[in-house]
């Protein structure tokens, strides 16, 4: 199993619409959970952090599920502005370094929005 | 402020040359990353510092690749004997000590080996 597998789409959803997707990772000891996003040809950028209960930040909102080992973006009220590709990050967890230093980058989710 | 900047943007180098790329993080960041991006493919780590020691080396991908860091500042990733499957882009990434997750990428160099 890959450390952090997302479907990489893509995602064709016109705007308005309501769109979910997940991210699994297999490494159980991993305490740390991101969506960032990557538009084309650009640098990622954090877009949230996810936290055990969950949280939202306007039209996002994500989850995690540590018994299923998945965490989750949804977005709604779609925007052309939101396509772009979604990456799942968590934390390598247990690695000595710590912190900082163990982040896995999923390869990514694609999202076009469709006028 | 100033973000991550790197340079050059892009390289376009002859198999065999080496390289040479440079990364200036955020005033402060004391953690810095390379990360390498094939094309349509996910970031693949590559080293991670903390201050100018790199406790994570784990990513390079061969000896031909080697990096260095002065204090914590300009970080520069070093690619000796090129080869084409090294066609990527490289992208650096630093965080801060209060907030080490959250990881601010410069624009990345597009390296090209013909």
């Amino acid at each position: 199993r890959k450390e952090v597998e997302q479907d990489p789409g893509p995602f064709n959803v016109p705007e308005g619409a309501t769109v979910a997707f997940n991210c699994t990772y297999s490494n159980s000891a991993s305490q740390s959970f991101f969506w960032y996003r990557q538009d084309c040809r650009k640098e990622p950028k954090l877009l949230m952090s996810v936290y055990s209960s969950g949280n939202e930040d306007g039209r996002f909102t994500a989850q995690l599920n540590r018994a299923s080992q998945y965490i989750s973006l949804l977005i709604r009220d779609s925007k052309l502005s939101d396509s772009a590709t979604y990456l799942c990050v968590v934390n390598r967890g247990g690695y000595s370094g710590g912190g900082a230093d163990g982040l896995t980058f999923g390869k990514g989710t694609h999202l076009i929005i469709q006028p | 402020g100033a973000g991550v900047s790197q340079s050059p943007s892009n390289k376009v180098t002859e198999k065999g040359k080496d390289v040479e790329l440079r990364c200036d993080p955020i005033s402060g960041h004391t953690a810095l990353y390379w990360y390498r991006q094939r094309l349509g493919q996910g970031l693949e780590f590559l080293i991670y510092f903390q201050g100018n020691s790199a406790p994570d080396k784990s990513g390079l991908p061969s000896d031909r690749f080697s990096a260095e860091r002065t204090g914590e500042s300009v970080s520069t990733l070093t690619i000796q004997r090129t080869q084409q499957e090294d066609s990527a882009v490289y992208l650096c990434a630093s965080s801060s000590p209060s907030n080490s997750y959250e990881q601010y990428f410069g624009p990345g160099t597009r390296l090209t080996v013909t």
